[in-house]
């Protein structure tokens, strides 16, 4: 089962910041928190990902608590294009005899950005 | 920007037949992977591959799935008999390297397979 937590639905202003919650309370030191995005039925697109520090790129930032207990994904001016589903993955090191990296996928949150 | 290409885009075959969809993983990457997605459900792992040979499955991937890399560029899933709940986005990805966590993983863009 997928490690997070996130709420099913969000609904964000056109040019607005949108701002998407996820819990991860049982994240270990060495799990990465990654977001991805799923617009109608395409692959899944990386976003971003951070261990501790925040982090910023071209597409979003991504604000984690300092107890890695929960993190936002922040679209600064969200677009009709960004209407999406939108998955925080915790992702760690290979375990022998446990997962090796593939990521597991919860339901997400799906974002309706709305004019 | 490289990226991961699927072959084919949709594929619709009849129940009990075989199919081979097609994935050309990132080129310097290592480690590579397929999903799948039933309409309206969540993205599921089936099986991780590196080295040229599987490195885990999940219990999805029973003996009717095989994945092969036939030369340097190809990844491909084949479905030995498709069965009526094969129908779903089946997706490639690929890292770098392997078990990294910091590793991004990139999808291609998927197969539609719908089975009659």
């Amino acid at each position: 089962d997928a490690k997070t937590t996130q709420p099913p639905s969000m609904d964000c202003a056109e040019g607005r910041a949108a701002n998407l919650p996820c819990n991860h309370s049982t994240i270990s030191g060495n799990e990465y928190v990654y977001w991805y995005r799923q617009i109608h039925s395409q692959g899944p697109q990386y976003i971003i990902h951070g261990l501790k520090n925040n982090e910023t790129n071209e597409m979003a930032s991504l604000i984690i608590t300092e107890d890695r207990k929960s993190s936002t994904l922040i679209l600064p001016h969200a677009t009709l294009r960004d209407t999406a589903v939108y998955y925080c993955i915790v992702r760690g090191y290979m375990n022998y005899g446990g997962s090796q990296g593939n990521l597991i996928f919860g339901k997400g949150t799906k974002l309706s950005v709305k004019p | 920007e490289p990226e991961v290409t699927q072959t084919p885009s949709h594929q619709v075959t009849q129940m009990g037949q075989e199919v081979i969809l097609r994935c050309v993983p990132i080129s310097n990457h290592l480690y590579f992977y397929w999903y799948r997605q039933i309409l309206g459900q969540k993205v599921e792992f089936l099986v991780s591959f590196y080295n040229n040979e599987i490195s885990e499955k999940s219990e999805i991937f029973d003996d009717q799935f095989s994945v092969e890399r036939p030369d340097g560029s190809n990844f491909t899933l084949k479905i030995r008999s498709t069965k009526l709940e094969d129908s779903a986005m089946y997706f490639c990805a690929s890292t770098r390297i392997r078990g990294v966590g910091s590793e991004t993983q990139y999808f291609g863009p998927g197969t539609r397979l719908l089975v009659l």
